[in-house]
Parts: C-alpha cells; structure tokens; sequence
C-alpha cells in the first residue's frame, strides 16, 4: 500500500513568487493534516481536513497561505505570494481516525516538501 | 493548553551504549503521547505511542518510553544503539483537537 506522498520533494523559489505543494494521502484516509517545521524549531501545526472540509485552521500562518482538498482526495497548499520566512520543511499526514488525532489507529507522515525562499 | 520539550538537540552516543532521549510534556487534559523518527530523506514514522493502559510502552527496533505522570516525562530509551539509530527523533503530544504538538526535535548521532 501506498505511503503518504508528498511533490515536489524540494522547492526554490524567488520572494514574491507562488508555489503550490501537493499531499496524496493514503487511500481511505478522511483525516489530512499539514505541519510546518521551520528550521531549527518544532513542527507545527497548520491545518486539519476531514474529506474535503477544512475541520481545523488554526494554524495557519496568515492569508498568504490557501489550502484545499477538493473531492476530499489529495491537498494543496499554496503560498502565494512566497516571503523568506515561509522556507521551512512541510509535511502532510494522513490518519483514519479523527477521535484526537489517533485514537487506535496512528497518523502516517510523508516525506515532507522542503521549501526555500530565496 | 499542550507542549513538549525535548532536552537536547543533539544526543551522541557509541555504538553499543544506552540511548536516553528526554522529553517532557505539558497537557491540560489526559495525554496522549508520541514519539517520530526521521530518517534522512524520509517522513517521519511512528516509533511507539502512549494512550491508556500500561506505562511502559515497547515500539519497533527496541525502542521503549515509560510514562511518568508525576514527572510530565515520556523519556525514549534502548538498551543498546546501533549505527542504522542515527536519525532525528520527535516527541509528540496530542490534545483536544486533532493536531500533534511537537517538540523540536533531537538528532541522534551513533559513533562507531
């Protein structure tokens, strides 16, 4: 089966630019999260989709910053536009069960989107 | 409100010897509690998990955590490290939602 899987793997882009990271979950998760390391510090939190709805947004920095999961399939999280202190490492994960996050069963991480903003 | 703090960014130990990697957590309700692995250039992969029921908790490749309430700690240790340990390594506790709350991470360095 299939990992959570993460495009592009790295990313350098201009301040002022737009860039558009991609998530494909595991197939028959409804619980999709996106986490934001900015170097040398914790991973955080940005957002939560249950299906394509948008459960949790919290974190999300600020305005500049679109998620979307249509179809309740694969996400999207576009920066738009890009400053230098969006580069930071973001990861997805997928889990089957919402009940606080994992209940019985564990969220599944992919590999992460490394963003740097020139 | 929920926090982790992870002692140390970077832990070095010989091939062979204990490996102590320190976390304590903050929770306003019952934690749940995790603990990631990173490996270079992979996603991060769950190692063990405290929920309920027995302090002491096994995961994959002999690692283990014992949760001490009374010390808000949830320490991950193995008896013995190996070179393929080398890796960063996150603790996590969950809240009332749906999120992870993270520490920053510690890198764990096995010198042969």
């Amino acid at each position: 089966e299939a990992g959570v899987t993460q495009f592009p793997s790295h990313s350098v882009i201009e301040k002022g630019q737009t860039v558009t990271l991609r998530c494909d979950p595991i197939s028959g998760h409804d619980n999709l999260y996106w986490y934001r390391r900015v170097m040398g510090k914790e991973i955080k939190f940005l957002l939560h989709f249950v299906k394509e709805s948008k459960q949790d947004e919290s974190g999300m920095p600020n305005n500049r910053f679109l998620a979307e999961r249509t179809g309740g399939t694969y996400s999207t999280l576009k920066v738009q536009p890009a400053e230098l202190e969006d580069s930071g490492v973001y990861f997805c994960a997928s889990s089957q069960d919402g009940n606080r996050g994992i209940t019985n069963t564990e969220a599944f991480f992919g590999q992460g989107t490394r963003l740097t903003v020139v | 409100a929920q926090s982790v703090t992870q002692l140390g960014s970077h832990v070095s130990v010989s091939e062979g010897a204990l490996v102590l990697l320190r976390c304590n957590y903050s929770s306003s309700v019952p934690p749940y509690l995790f603990w990631y692995v990173q490996y270079p250039n992979q996603g991060l992969q769950l190692l063990l998990k405290y929920t309920t029921g027995a302090t002491l908790v096994k995961g994959i490749n002999g690692f283990e955590a014992e949760f001490k309430k009374s010390e808000t700690s949830f320490h991950l240790t193995k008896p013995s490290a190996h070179m393929s340990d080398a890796a960063e390594y996150f603790c996590a506790v969950s809240g009332t939602g749906n999120q992870f709350y993270f520490g920053t991470g510690t890198s764990l360095t096995v010198i042969p």
